[in-house]
């Protein structure tokens, strides 16, 4: 599976968007682009995939570049149950691989 | 549903102990997997099964055996307990074809 790179943290305002970037540069043509959340000490929670258009749902948006080679996830209005560690894990999708490589993620800090 | 529950939620063992973990799934998920999460760290995968009465090994699987006797259920022996087992673990489901998991609670597990 590819690698990604995430910023350690980012501050994000509450009310206003929060956007998580995400570089994986040497993704490969059939492997899609994961996002998680992990609340303090939850279970990780999935909140959206893409493999090369972007997709929304009611929880967030992913834009995927041209090139594939990054994304970003959008939290259109960031709320603070929004703070959480957010993954981003590139992965085939389908029979014959289901390993999530999480990483260390960005942890997310909404502000009041 | 009740989704993916796992118990107990707490553990303290001493070394060499033996225990399992429980994890079961109301969703009729054919995949289900154990990861480990220490601290500050991304989730690693110990163990994982594509249905039952298959199971194979993740990135970390010294030390601990799974079997998958139904649809329903994945527990997660730990046959000799040591302090290096001293974790989080979670565990998660999903549908074959698709890599959107779901994840449990997780149990808190202190060897000492």
């Amino acid at each position: 599976d590819a690698k990604t790179t995430q910023p350690p943290s980012m501050d994000c305002a509450e009310g206003r968007a929060a956007n998580l970037p995400c570089n994986h540069s040497t993704i490969s043509g059939n492997e899609y682009v994961y996002w998680y959340r992990q609340i303090h000490s939850q279970g990780p929670q999935y909140i959206i995939h893409g493999l090369k258009n972007n997709e929304t749902n009611e929880m967030a948006s992913l834009i995927i570049t041209e090139d594939r080679k990054s994304s970003t996830l959008i939290l259109p209005h960031a709320t603070l149950r929004d703070t959480a560690v957010y993954y981003c894990i590139v992965s085939l999708s389908g029979a014959g691989s289901y390993q999530l490589t999480f990483g260390k993620g960005t942890k997310l800090s909404v502000i009041p | 549903n009740a989704g993916v529950t796992q118990t107990p939620k707490f553990q303290v063992l001493k070394t060499g102990q033996s225990m399992t973990l429980q994890c079961a799934q109301d969703m009729n998920h054919e995949y289900m997997s154990w990861y480990r999460q220490d601290p500050g760290m991304g989730l690693r995968l110990i163990h994982y099964s594509v249905g039952a009465g298959i199971t194979d090994q993740g990135e970390v699987p010294n030390g601990y055996n799974v079997s998958r006797s139904t649809t329903e259920d994945f527990p997660l022996r730990l046959l000799s307990a040591a302090p290096s087992q001293t974790s989080v673990y979670f565990c998660a489901s999903s549908f074959l074809r698709k890599n959107e998991q779901f994840f449990g609670p997780g149990t808190r597990l202190t060897v000492l």
